[in-house]
């Protein structure tokens, strides 16, 4: 089983379409949690960090929920400029010292007029 | 500029060369962080420097993967008789952390990368 799992999609959605993406993670004492964008043969960017409290960047809200080990990204209004790969990213290894950041394969979205 | 550096962009070597890659991290970044990503995944750990001092090396492939970052600012990445296998992007990330907790708390930013392809 991978450390940070996602469902690759593709996602395809139109403009104006609310998307929601899941990621969850395997290690209970992990303690940071983050939405990376990638575009296309780009460099990963953030997008948010997510709280335990959850929180939202306008259209973008991210929640986290430790009991089920998973956290979600929501997208409302989708804009064609949304189309990208979201990465699901964890501090997997923080309670073993490991302070580098495990990132899931991502999740393509594709927003079409 | 204000991001971080990385060179070349684009490196085509034949395998069994050497290659080396460069990073020059956000100016003040304690933190510095080695990537390798594969066509149609996400990055994977490599190797991460608190300035000078490589403090976790569990992510390098091989003994044919070696990283430096001598004065704890810019870091090369080396690979030694490259394979197939090695062809790659190579992201370089960096974070202010002061080491301890802070570290992995942080979110990581990360440089445009190099595209390396070994034929």
């Amino acid at each position: 089983r991978k450390e940070v799992e996602q469902d690759p999609g593709p996602f395809n959605v139109p403009e104006g379409a609310t998307v929601a993406f899941n990621c969850t993670y395997s290690n209970s004492a992990s303690q940071s949690f983050f939405w990376y964008r990638q575009d296309c043969r780009k460099e990963p960017k953030l997008l948010m960090s997510v709280y335990s409290s959850g929180n939202e960047d306008g259209r973008f809200t991210a929640q986290l929920n430790r009991a089920s080990q998973y956290i979600s990204l929501l997208i409302r209004d989708s804009k064609l400029s949304d189309s990208a790969t979201y990465l699901c990213v964890v501090n997997i290894g923080w309670d073993t010292g490991r302070r580098a950041l495990t990132f899931g394969s991502g999740t393509r979205l594709q927003v079409q007029p | 500029g204000a991001g971080v550096s990385q060179s070349p962009r684009y490196k085509v070597a034949k395998r069994g060369q050497d290659v080396a890659l460069r990073c020059d991290p956000i100016s003040g970044h304690v933190s510095l962080f080695w990537y390798q990503q594969a066509l149609g995944q996400g990055p994977e750990f490599l190797t991460y420097f608190q300035n000078e001092a490589q403090l976790d090396k569990s992510g390098l492939p091989s003994d044919r993967f070696f990283a430096e970052r001598p004065e704890g600012s810019v870091s090369t990445l080396k690979i030694q008789r490259t394979q197939q296998e090695d062809s790659a992007v190579y992201l370089c990330a960096s974070s202010p952390g002061t080491g301890g907790s802070g570290v992995g708390n942080q979110p990581q930013h990360f440089g445009d990368g190099t595209r390396l392809s070994i034929l």
